[in-house]
């Protein structure tokens, strides 16, 4: 079973940048959700996807977007970078399934830092 | 929206002593799951153990342990014979069962485990 990766796993931008990052899911995971940790800061929910559409948004401006494409694997996009955006980003991936809400596993981050 | 609250920044613990962690939430629902997460310095999320909330027994695994009080919205996790390997950041989890499909997590404790 392969776990959740992430790439990459350090990046440097400058403000005003746009970002990309990514993410693939843990084998036969259909759902995977996006959290930025601050430092020092518990994980703040971002947005999910399921079947490749939005599933659920945190409290993040429409300069945060992202995707999921058919193989589950997903994208988050950060346009007009900001210095708070420097973090370190979280993907996990769950199993959905009708009326049941699996546990998410979590990949190991791409750190951003936004100078 | 839920909220979860750890109130320990730091603990510590000697080698082969127990230590617990406490966390407290606040919510209006009835049927939610709690987790514990631990994120070593690598910085992996990783699941140490998972409650359900329509469960009165306490959740178990190998040397964690949970105290689920419902009534008082507390969910306090026991590490017996504590590890070198135990020392990490620890944060507790809130996810509905019924609405939303995000985590809630508590700003983390950190664990020193002392040879």
């Amino acid at each position: 079973e392969t776990g959740v990766t992430q790439s990459p796993t350090h990046l440097i931008k400058t403000r005003g940048q746009q970002v990309t990052l990514r993410c693939s899911s843990q084998s036969g995971h259909n759902t995977v959700s996006w959290y930025q940790q601050a430092l020092g800061q518990g994980p703040q929910f971002i947005f999910q996807y399921y079947r490749e559409e939005e599933n659920g948004r945190g409290n993040f401006p429409p300069r945060f977007s992202g995707l999921q494409f058919p193989n589950y694997s997903s994208e988050l996009n950060v346009n007009a970078l900001e210095l708070d955006d420097s973090a370190l980003y979280l993907c996990a991936s769950s199993l959905s399934r009708s009326g049941r809400k699996e546990t998410q596993y979590f990949g190991p981050g791409t750190r951003l830092l936004v100078l | 929206a839920q909220t979860v609250t750890q109130s320990q920044p730091e603990m510590s613990v000697q080698e082969a002593e127990t230590v617990t962690l406490s966390c407290t939430y606040d919510t209006s629902e009835s049927d939610y799951y709690l987790f514990w997460y631990k994120q070593p310095p690598s910085r992996q999320m990783i699941l140490v153990i998972r409650q359900e909330a329509y469960k009165q027994q306490n959740a178990t695994e190998n040397r964690f342990s949970v105290n689920f009080q419902k009534a008082a919205k507390s969910f306090s996790l026991k590490i017996s014979d504590s590890q070198l390997g135990d020392a990490a950041m620890y944060f507790c989890a809130y996810r509905s069962a019924n609405t939303g499909n995000q985590f809630y997590f508590g700003t983390g404790t950190s664990l020193t485990v002392i040879p």
